[in-house]
């Protein structure tokens, strides 16, 4: 039962566009949502996070939207750059597990020029 | 800054063979993460680590058994390997959080190693 689903496996944007990236949950006890963006052939890293008090975080050219009741978020990148291709994971921890993340499938982002 | 490092960055095996993977890292973190990333199904937990001695299943830790007799290292032992164990291995460390505290725990993360089972 995957609680955390990323529905787009992929996505191609021209260098400048925004990029959305989805994110749905299932779970209801999820209180914190993190974005780790991961290049190939390196380890996950952290991008961006938001807790479930707020529905917008943002950071630089990443903003990163919550809708609790839809149970959904979404990485927007203004502009979309070449060196932000990479695979984006959302992740999720609940109220009663802090330190565990429950993470989605991953979705293939290329920016071309 | 925060490292952690995996043993092998790549590790070719054949079916039966024993596969220890080692990751240490140097935050003196307390908790301890092995995933594994596949193709579509993004990153599985398969054991984690709150403390030394102290193991916790994962979601996927049929076939693997793992060790911390240390602090910053956590191993995971693949006794008898499979063609369905080729996959990305990564590590991960965080620190502990209070479940009283309302925050997120971000982890960090070892470069991987990719096995192959042949």
């Amino acid at each position: 039962d995957q609680q955390v689903k990323q529905n787009s496996p992929s996505l191609s944007v021209q260098e400048g566009r925004i990029s959305i990236l989805n994110c749905d949950y299932t779970n209801s006890m999820f209180d914190y949502f993190l974005w780790y963006k991961k290049y190939p052939a390196e380890g996950p890293t952290f991008l961006i996070s938001i807790s479930s008090i707020k529905d917008k975080n943002e950071d630089g050219r990443f903003t990163v939207f919550l809708n609790k009741s839809a149970k959904h978020l979404s990485l927007h990148i203004v502009p979309s750059q070449p060196g932000d291709s990479a695979v984006y994971f959302c992740a999720a921890s609940d109220i009663y597990n802090t330190d565990k993340l429950i993470f989605g499938t991953g979705t293939r982002l290329q920016v071309f020029p | 800054d925060v490292k952690v490092t995996q043993s092998s960055r790549y590790l070719v095996k054949r079916t039966g063979e024993k596969v220890f993977l080692e990751c240490v890292q140097d935050m003196d973190h307390e908790n301890m993460f092995w995933y594994r990333q596949d193709p579509g199904l993004g990153l599985r937990l398969i054991y984690f680590s709150y403390d030394v001695k102290m193991k916790e299943k994962g979601d996927i830790p049929e076939g693997y058994s793992v060790s911390r007799e240390k602090k910053e290292r956590f191993s995971l032992i693949l006794e008898s390997t499979s063609t369905n164990q080729t996959s990305m291995y990564l590590c991960a460390s965080s620190f502990w959080t209070p479940k009283i505290w309302s925050s997120y725990n971000e982890q960090f993360f070892g470069p991987g190693t990719r096995l192959t089972v042949l």
